[in-house]
């Protein structure tokens, strides 16, 4: 099955700071690569998404890059604010064009702390 | 208009009982789930139905059933609750036709085995 590392497990940043969030996979084959967000007592959320087509996609302060050479994608936060603290999910579609059904394999997670 | 539903919200129990968590999605969604998330916060995966039919069944007790009466619906059953039961469960849905992979999660129920 697909294998995905996610990396810090914990981040702590001053508001007004970037925090970057980094996901290895290891199927190749992977061709969709989400990010979900989930607050406090709060269900997973999906912020943004990026297709393999694409290298880098782009919402206001958060971004995703790909780089499917290497196998991994990050989340990208700029002008971090105390309302982006939150646990950050990568997940990867489990064999892409078989018969994975949507079945995501999500990372380990990573608990963002913005100290305002 | 809550796209996925779940109830209870909370959930305490002794250990031995068998409870039901119930899942409802009015997304259209083919594709409905279920997970859990431990004290670290990991979602793990149990088990997923596509047009009513079993189609991921991780490395689940057989205590955990689920059932989906239809599309819209996928239930919970946990036999004999053990202590080690305690997490929040999820469930979640997702159109798997066409591109899309996303997945709308349910508010969670948080189970207490005592």
């Amino acid at each position: 099955g697909e294998n995905v590392e996610q990396h810090p497990s914990t981040l702590s940043v001053q508001e007004g700071d970037s925090a970057v969030i980094k996901c290895t996979y290891s199927d190749s084959a992977s061709n969709y690569f989400p990010w979900y967000k989930q607050e406090l007592g709060k269900r997973p959320q999906l912020i943004i998404d990026i297709r393999s087509n694409v290298g880098e996609k782009k919402d206001q302060r958060i971004a995703v890059t790909l780089n499917k050479t290497a196998k991994h994608f990050s989340l990208h936060i700029t002008e971090t604010q105390p309302e982006d603290s939150a646990v950050y999910f990568c997940a990867v579609p489990l064999g892409a064009g078989g018969t994975s059904y949507g079945k995501l394999t999500f990372g380990q997670g990573t608990i963002l702390t913005v100290h305002p | 208009d809550t796209a996925v539903s779940q109830t209870p919200k909370y959930l305490v129990t002794q250990m031995g009982n068998d409870k039901s968590i119930k899942c409802e999605q009015n997304l259209g969604h083919d594709t409905m789930y279920w997970y859990k998330q431990d004290s670290k916060k990991f979602l793990k995966i149990m088990f997923s139905y596509n047009n009513k039919e079993l189609i991921i069944n991780e490395t689940v007790p057989n205590r955990f059933s689920p059932k989906s009466p239809d599309k819209a619906h996928l239930n919970l059953h946990i036999n004999s609750l053990e202590l080690g039961d305690s997490a929040v469960y999820f469930c979640a849905s997702s159109q798997t036709t066409g591109t899309g992979y996303t997945q709308y999660f349910g508010p969670g129920t948080r189970l207490t085995v005592l």
